[in-house]
């Protein structure tokens, strides 16, 4: 079934520095989510790419979607401590309304 | 204010027990869902319905067990046959079509006794 890979596993970074963590799959994707779990939190939605390089930006967030739709980044600019979390992509898997979702990123930020 | 509900948020199991997590949602989305998640795993998929009274397994069904009676419940029974069942469970709930966004519960965390 659709596999997506997403690296790195965890990232520490000192307050002010920038994040991205990516996503890759071996398939052309139809589309990809990113979701944001605070820690004891549950995921929450953060965005969705559908087009082949599809940039969108949430304030400080910004999000991509490669042009073979084979991959996915999303970087945040001068990391806050209210960044920390894990963040998770998912693409939904062929034609069925089941999301798969990568392992996430785990984000420390170091006041 | 619409949204999912899980409950307990906490749970111990015996050996030898099944046990049941409720969900709940009144956002009035079609597709439910049970995810299991466990450290550096990510989520994986238990079972999802998308209409009363039909459901699917997912990518870990084994030992566990669900049921669609009413289009706002979705409860998940973690069976004796689960031998690793010490995990954080998260339900979640979507609209049909057009990759709709998942809306998650807050999750119920089980532990063995």
């Amino acid at each position: 079934g659709q596999q997506v890979m997403q690296i790195p596993q965890y990232q520490h970074v000192q307050e002010g520095e920038d994040f991205t963590t990516y996503c890759n799959s071996s398939t052309t994707l139809s589309n990809i989510q990113w979701y944001k779990q605070r820690p004891g939190g549950h995921p929450v939605f953060l965005i969705q790419l559908v087009k082949s390089g599809e940039v969108k930006k949430q304030k400080r967030l910004t999000f991509q979607f490669g042009e073979a739709k084979k991959n996915s980044s999303l970087h945040i600019t001068a990391t806050q401590t209210t960044d920390v979390g894990t963040y998770f992509c998912a693409v939904t898997q062929g034609g069925s309304e089941k999301l798969v979702f990568g392992k996430g990123t785990k984000l420390t930020v170091n006041p | 204010d619409g949204g999912i509900t899980q409950s307990p948020k906490y749970l111990f199991r015996k050996e030898g027990q099944n046990v049941t997590l409720s969900c709940e949602q009144n956002l009035n989305h079609d597709a439910m869902y049970w995810y299991r998640q466990d450290p550096g795993q990510g989520l994986r998929l238990i079972y999802y319905s998308q209409i009363v009274n039909d459901f699917q397994k997912g990518d870990i069904a084994e030992g566990y067990s669900v049921s669609r009676e009413k289009k706002e419940s979705f409860p998940l029974t973690v069976t004796s046959a689960q031998k690793n069942p010490t995990a954080f469970y998260l339900c979640a709930s979507t609209r049909l079509g057009g990759y709709q966004p998942q809306h998650f519960g807050d999750g119920t965390r089980l532990s063995i006794l």
